[in-house]
């Protein structure tokens, strides 16, 4: 079954830390690049992280660079997000994507994956 | 810089069509998008993939329903024979070198 299942959210202080995960089925993980896309509650859709197929290329919305890192493991067929000195502002629903086509940078999604609660309140 | 914009609300009866619009900022009008559905409560769902000359890639399981046209930098989705399933928010998506990844505002759709 072509899926991808997020994990790892939770409550968190400002300032703490927290530490995603997704985990990718059904199709050949490595050959493709990977997003994290959050939704704050009752709003829209904001692009975060993207890392390329083979983990050679990152970039950040500007608002996380420096405070959050995209990573992942081919080998296990899972993409990461480390979120580090998390803000209020950070409080959202993350979703992991993946990129239409193979061994491109950016690109439409064409694979979603449910969600995982982030708050970030004292 | 661009900027996807696109209505906040639209509706429409059961059975009957709607068309939605997602207009790309000035000097972005050859931009490929994407259409994704959000049904209440759900993660996003990719649509389809809408080229500037209308040519489009439905997702898997996309009902024929679904349809995308494009008309300068206007992109548009067709939802036809309305059914209550379909009351959803609707986003449209643009990527690129130097612009990464923007998404429109969204558009509730109400079935009435």
């Amino acid at each position: 079954q072509v899926q991808l299942v997020e994990s790892g959210g939770g409550v968190v202080q400002p300032g703490g830390s927290l530490r995603l995960s997704c985990v990718a089925s059904g199709f050949t993980f490595s050959y493709y690049a990977m997003y994290w896309v959050r939704q704050a509650p009752g709003e829209g859709l904001e692009w975060v992280a993207f890392i390329q197929y083979d983990g050679s290329d990152k970039n950040y919305l500007d608002s996380v660079k420096g405070r959050f890192t995209i990573s992942r493991d081919n080998s296990k067929k899972t993409l990461f997000l480390q979120m580090n000195n998390l803000r209020v502002e950070d409080t959202a629903v993350y979703y992991c994507a993946k990129a239409l086509y193979t061994s491109t940078s950016w690109a439409a999604f064409d694979l979603w994956g449910r969600g995982t609660m982030v708050i970030a309140s004292s | 810089q661009l900027v996807l914009t696109q209505s906040a609300s639209a509706s429409a009866s059961l059975g009957a069509s709607v068309k939605l619009t997602c207009t790309l900022s000035s000097g972005h009008s050859s931009y490929a998008i994407a259409w994704h559905q959000q049904q209440p409560e759900k993660g996003p769902r990719y649509l389809m993939k809408l080229n500037n000359d209308g040519s489009h890639s439905k997702g898997d399981g996309i009902p024929d329903r679904f349809s995308g046209s494009s008309s300068g930098a206007e992109r548009y989705l067709t939802i036809s024979s309305l059914q209550s399933e379909d009351e959803a928010d609707y986003y449209c998506q643009t990527w690129g070198t130097g612009i990464h990844v923007v998404f429109g505002g969204g558009t509730k759709l109400t079935v009435l």
